[in-house]
């Protein structure tokens, strides 16, 4: 039954070591989306897939990268956490864009930076 | 670019009263609007959206919002709290065209008192 489904639930990594935070879909949507929330704040998109057409959000970092190798999985690669990395990490997807289509969240991956 | 002002971070209710969280939101086209609900350590959940049909819009667990052009606004409410209903409530906006992507509101953290 569940839809949008991210791996792990929490995740403890130590500054500067790199980690993946993975998302699957049973919806077989084609967009899917990574926001970042940390604490008390709203969620911040990082950037989107359209299919296979990554889409970078202006201000998201650059040690911040993104994969999807097929239509149900996507990945977000922290090159070299630090700090301020730590948050929430939430995976969304939506049927198509534009048009209001409402977009399916995950449970969130909460990361930890040591 | 579009944005979404969330008035009162935090609101708190008796069990038993109305609730009434606000969003006006910035556009000069009417965008979509969605109201999604967190709760502790999960992902966002979709509450309701307005897409430019009816405006007075009903959306799950007893909550409606009703989209007023003239005020800019698109304000959240439900006749009676329920204990279950404290929780974490983002008002969000996307664009009529591109990448349906979300803006969200800084959110505002509902209490519900016995």
């Amino acid at each position: 039954d569940a839809m949008v489904i991210q791996n792990p639930r929490y995740q403890v990594t130590q500054f500067g070591k790199p980690v993946t935070l993975s998302c699957s879909q049973t919806l077989n949507h084609n967009v899917m989306y990574w926001y970042q929330q940390k604490s008390s704040q709203a969620p911040k998109l990082l950037f989107h897939y359209y299919d296979k057409d990554f889409n970078n959000e202006a201000d998201t970092p650059d040690n911040f990268q993104s994969r999807r190798p097929n239509t149900s999985f996507c990945f977000l690669d922290i090159r070299s956490p630090g700090l301020g990395d730590a948050a929430m990490y939430l995976c969304a997807t939506s049927r198509d864009a534009g048009q209001g289509y409402e977009q399916y969240f995950g449970p969130g991956t909460r990361l930890t930076v040591t | 670019a579009q944005s979404v002002t969330q008035l009162g971070s935090h609101v708190s209710v008796s069990e038993g009263a109305l609730v009434l969280l606000r969003c006006n939101y910035s556009s000069s086209v009417p965008p979509y609007l969605f109201w999604y609900v967190q709760y502790p350590n999960q992902g966002l959940q979709l509450l309701l959206k307005y897409t430019s049909a009816a405006t007075l819009v009903k959306g799950i667990n007893g909550f409606e919002a009703e989209f007023k052009k003239s005020e800019t606004s698109f304000h959240l409410t439900k006749p009676s709290a329920h204990m279950s209903d404290a929780a974490e409530y983002f008002c969000a906006v996307s664009e009529q065209t591109g990448a349906n992507n979300l803006f969200f509101g800084t959110g505002t953290r509902l209490t519900v008192i016995p």
